[in-house]
């Protein structure tokens, strides 16, 4: 069974000041990997995919991700955040094996933005 | 383009009343799927398909149905409407031609009372 484990609920930054929210995973065979946004009252946005080559992958709005498999990560990263930026993250996994990608996300991290 | 319809937006059951949420993609993809969104547990996959006519269960199935009669749609029914299944339902869809990424809608959130 795969799992993802995100172990921060939230995450405090002021604005300009790098971020990192945690995801960390569990598959069999190699891992895609995923992080989506959701805003207040909203549908899950897509950020950015990991599935195979370069280790940093780099998504939508200034937003990074670090997969490293020898520690099941996945980190997501920005180099300078934003008030806007504040918003709920998923981190998601999903085998390659099957015809569907059947996704299974973290309990989310709340990121909070600060002047 | 709209992407991932869902109606309603808003939805108030009493326990027992049954309810079927509508989701409608304009992107021709052929996988789409339910979740519901519960506090502190993320997105719990409910039935997915992957084309016309085909429906599979997914990580908490019991007390849901599903239709996929068009390419289109995918249709969540709660026969008996329990609280239990007071919650943010999601719909998503996907396509292999997209690397599988899930383009979401805004979501149906139902209160059973």
């Amino acid at each position: 069974a795969q799992s993802v484990a995100q172990p921060e609920d939230q995450v405090n930054v002021a604005e300009g000041n790098p971020l990192t929210v945690k995801c960390t995973y569990s598959v069999s065979g190699n891992p895609y990997l995923f992080w989506y946004v959701q805003y207040p009252n909203r549908g899950l946005q897509f950020l950015l995919k990991y599935i195979t080559g370069d280790n940093l992958v780099k998504g939508s709005y200034g937003f990074e991700a670090e997969f490293n498999k020898s520690q099941t990560s996945f980190h997501l990263k920005k180099p300078s955040a934003l008030v806007s930026d504040s918003a709920l993250y998923f981190c998601a996994v999903s085998s390659p094996t099957g015809t569907a990608s059947k996704l299974t996300f973290g309990t989310g991290t709340r990121l909070q933005v600060t002047l | 383009n709209a992407g991932v319809t869902q109606t309603p937006k808003f939805r108030v059951l009493k326990t027992g009343q049954s309810m079927t949420l509508l989701c409608a993609q304009d992107m021709n993809h052929e996988y789409m799927y339910w979740y519901r969104q519960d506090p502190g547990m993320g997105l719990r996959l409910i039935h997915y398909s992957v084309g016309e006519g085909t429906t599979a269960k997914g990580e908490v199935p019991d007390g849901y149905n599903v239709s996929r009669l068009k390419k289109q749609n995918f249709l969540l029914g709660l026969e008996s409407a329990a609280p239990s299944q007071t919650s943010v339902y999601f719909c998503a869809s996907s396509t292999r031609d997209r690397g599988n990424i899930q383009y979401f809608g805004a979501g149906t959130r139902l209160s059973v009372l």
